[in-house]
């Protein structure tokens, strides 16, 4: 069974750091692309980052790049989100996602939440 | 600055028939785009419903279809159900930098 365990959330104050960590099992993963994807509370989802499976590639959103690090781990099946700089706006359930021929997130993790507040 | 726009809610009755859409505030969806859905009822993770236009994600029932409809991508749902209530997110490709755009999803109320 594919499955995705994000970790890492809690509160943090403003300007703060935190690394989420997502743990996969039950298919390839050195062979997948990897993203988060973020939703503040009450409202929709938004895509953060993509790392592909060599992990030399990355992708960010505009909101997050230049704060925002994502990398990965082969070895721990395990991919991260480096978080620096947070805002208030950061605050979010956190989402891990498999990227399949980079066009669609299948599956989802069951999230992890961030609350950025002082 | 693309945005991709979804109807906020729709409502529909136990049997019937919905289509939620997905385009795009400049120009036409198409297949290049490859959209997808996702079902995300509350409290839970989004679900993948289909990917590329009109491809069920494993497990999904056949009454969810996707498709090309005129400029928009659309989510048909054959005889909705009490366990149908949930928001509905489309997202598209959008290649360039290689990023992924959700749209503001859907809130679908089945009474």
């Amino acid at each position: 069974e594919v499955q995705l365990l994000e970790s890492g959330g809690g509160l943090v104050q403003p300007g703060g750091s935190l690394r989420l960590s997502c743990a996969a099992s039950g298919f390839t993963f050195t062979s997948s692309d990897m993203a988060w994807v973020r939703q503040a509370p009450g409202k929709g989802l938004e895509w953060v980052s993509t790392i592909l499976n060599s992990g030399g590639v990355t992708y960010y959103a505009d909101s997050v790049k230049g704060r925002f690090t994502i990398s990965r781990d082969n070895s721990k099946n395990t991919v991260y989100l480096q978080m620096n700089s947070l805002r208030a706006d950061d605050t979010a359930v956190y989402y891990c996602a498999k990227v399949e021929w980079l066009h669609w997130f299948d599956p989802w993790g069951q999230g992890t939440l961030v609350t950025v507040s002082s | 600055q693309t945005v991709v726009t979804q109807e906020p809610s729709f409502s529909v009755s136990p049997g019937e028939t919905v289509t939620l859409t997905c385009g795009l505030s400049s120009g036409s969806v198409s297949p290049s785009y490859y959209p997808s859905w996702y079902q995300q009822a509350p409290g839970q993770p989004p679900r993948t419903l289909i990917y590329s236009t009109n491809t069920r994600s494993s497990g999904v029932p056949d009454r969810f279809s996707g498709s090309i409809l005129g400029n928009r991508a659309a989510l048909t749902i054959t005889g909705a159900q009490a366990d149908d209530e949930s928001d509905y997110y489309c997202v598209l490709y959008m290649g360039s930098g290689i990023d992924w755009v959700f749209g503001g999803g859907t809130k679908l109320t089945v009474l």
